[in-house]
């Protein structure tokens, strides 16, 4: 059975500051990983995908790198601003079926 | 593009009662799912739907639920005889895909309370 693990659990950081979120994985025969952000109360959105064949996948101020072999990701945050606030959350699907298995999040708070 | 609609978006309920839930996928999105998230939790999955067909049931599912997404459009997730442990937050979640490397756009979820 996949394990998701996310590290730290929470995490506290100045405005400006530069922050690595962990993500690991028991089970490397991923199809793709994705991180999503999940603000209090509401649903969750899809920050970035990358496929099991890529390295990294970048949006704007964001970052993710995935070593499949490893079991690794990664979601760099640049310059953090209070409105990155947030819980992120890393999920994978495996080369069978269709769920994603998540994490139990990172929550950030990053202060002004 | 109006995004993923749930209804209702908080059902308090007594012990024993039935609930149902209503998903709204973004127009054109053939593939769907469900997830429960209770506190401090990651999601968990539920169930999945491509078009009406319903592939994919996670064992979580027991007897007492059970979900259709008829015409292949909105999806309906019913809860029979609910139980306090079934107190958590519904996400249905749609995409559009022909593979398995789409991006799935969530709704706000359902908070279900069971009392």
């Amino acid at each position: 059975k996949q394990e998701v693990t996310q590290i730290p659990a929470a995490l506290s950081v100045p405005e400006g500051e530069n922050l690595v979120l962990n993500c690991s994985f028991t089970d490397s025969a991923i199809y793709n990983l994705q991180w999503f952000r999940q603000d209090p109360g509401k649903g969750l959105t899809s920050l970035l995908l990358i496929q099991s064949s890529q390295r990294e996948q970048t949006s704007g101020r964001l970052n993710a790198s995935l070593d499949k072999s490893s079991g690794r990701s990664t979601l760099y945050i640049a310059a953090s601003q209070p409105g990155d606030s947030a819980t992120y959350l890393c999920a994978v699907i495996s080369n069978s079926g269709y769920a994603l298995n998540f994490g139990k999040g990172t929550s950030l708070l990053v202060t002004p | 593009d109006t995004g993923v609609s749930q209804d209702p978006r908080h059902k308090i309920t007594k012990r024993g009662q039935n609930v149902t839930f209503r998903c709204d996928p973004i127009s054109e999105h053939n593939r769907l799912y469900w997830y429960r998230q209770t506190l401090g939790q990651g999601p968990e999955f539920l169930t999945y739907f491509q078009n009406e067909a319903q592939l994919e049931k996670s064992r979580l599912l027991s007897d007492r639920f059970s979900a259709e997404r008829p015409k292949g459009s909105f999806s309906t997730l019913e809860i029979q005889r609910t139980e306090q442990g079934d107190s958590a937050m519904y996400l249905c979640a749609s995409s559009l895909g022909r593979g398995r490397a789409e991006k799935l756009f969530f709704g706000s979820g359902t908070q279900l309370s069971v009392l």
